[in-house]
């Protein structure tokens, strides 16, 4: 299994960044997905989940209301569209395939940073 | 939103001793938990899951028990490799969340 995050930048305050999470290696639409973020020097954050069909779908308070999570299980893909950002939105983003669960399915990538500075 | 209060923030300690960290979660979260080390500019690892099952290619030396509100992850031999950064994380229920994790020096 391989994610690789993009989409990662600079960005004002206000402003809006779409993170991808390209997934190879195994059937994508069989496993639920979740993006978790780290600020500069701190701790883990989990920020939003999404099942396997997309039909449910989680956030944390931090975020409701101005990030989205989705996917494009035809492609491959992970989304979250990130829109209203604050300088406490900068972080690493990283996409977790089956955070938390055994037997080889919980998978990590390597991350993309977000910098949110006027 | 469940709160996970882990301990100690940081620890040191010499190779060959044996570490200890808790979590204790707000409410009971059943075996709901999993255990992560993270070392510097790396995704962070799975160890444990479901509170005590150790992860396939995980050192033995590494366990974790608990269940409802209080959970241990313990190293029985500290190795060189083993500096990092630990965190504790519920997924009993949504939202999800972490420990603000331990450090160990070596």
């Amino acid at each position: 299994a391989q994610l690789v995050e993009s989409g990662g930048g600079l960005v004002k305050p206000g402003g809006s960044l779409r993170l991808s999470c390209e997934a190879s290696g195994f059937k994508f639409s069989d496993y639920h997905m979740t993006w978790v973020r780290q600020a500069p020097g701190k701790g883990l954050e989990w920020v939003s989940y999404i099942t396997g069909t997309g039909r449910t779908i989680h956030y944390a308070d931090s975020v409701r209301g101005r990030f989205t999570i989705s996917r494009d299980n035809a492609n491959n893909f992970l989304y979250l569209q990130m829109t209203s950002l604050r300088v406490e939105d900068t972080a690493v983003y990283f996409c977790v395939r089956e955070m938390g669960s055994g037997g080889g399915r919980d998978s990590w990538g390597q991350g993309t940073l977000v910098s949110v500075s006027s | 939103a469940i709160q996970m209060t882990q301990s100690p923030s940081s620890l040191s300690a010499s190779v060959g001793d044996r570490v200890t960290i808790t979590c204790r979660a707000g409410q009971g979260i059943r075996n709901d938990l999993a255990w992560y080390q993270q070392k510097p500019g790396k995704a962070p690892k799975l160890l444990i899951y479901d509170a005590s099952s150790l992860q396939s290619g995980v050192p033995s030396r590494f366990s974790g028990s608990g269940s409802g509100t209080d959970f241990t992850l313990t190293i029985s031999s500290l190795q060189p490799e083993d500096f990092a950064t630990y965190y504790c994380l519920q997924d009993h229920s949504f939202p999800y969340s972490f420990g603000q994790g331990t450090k160990v020096d070596i």
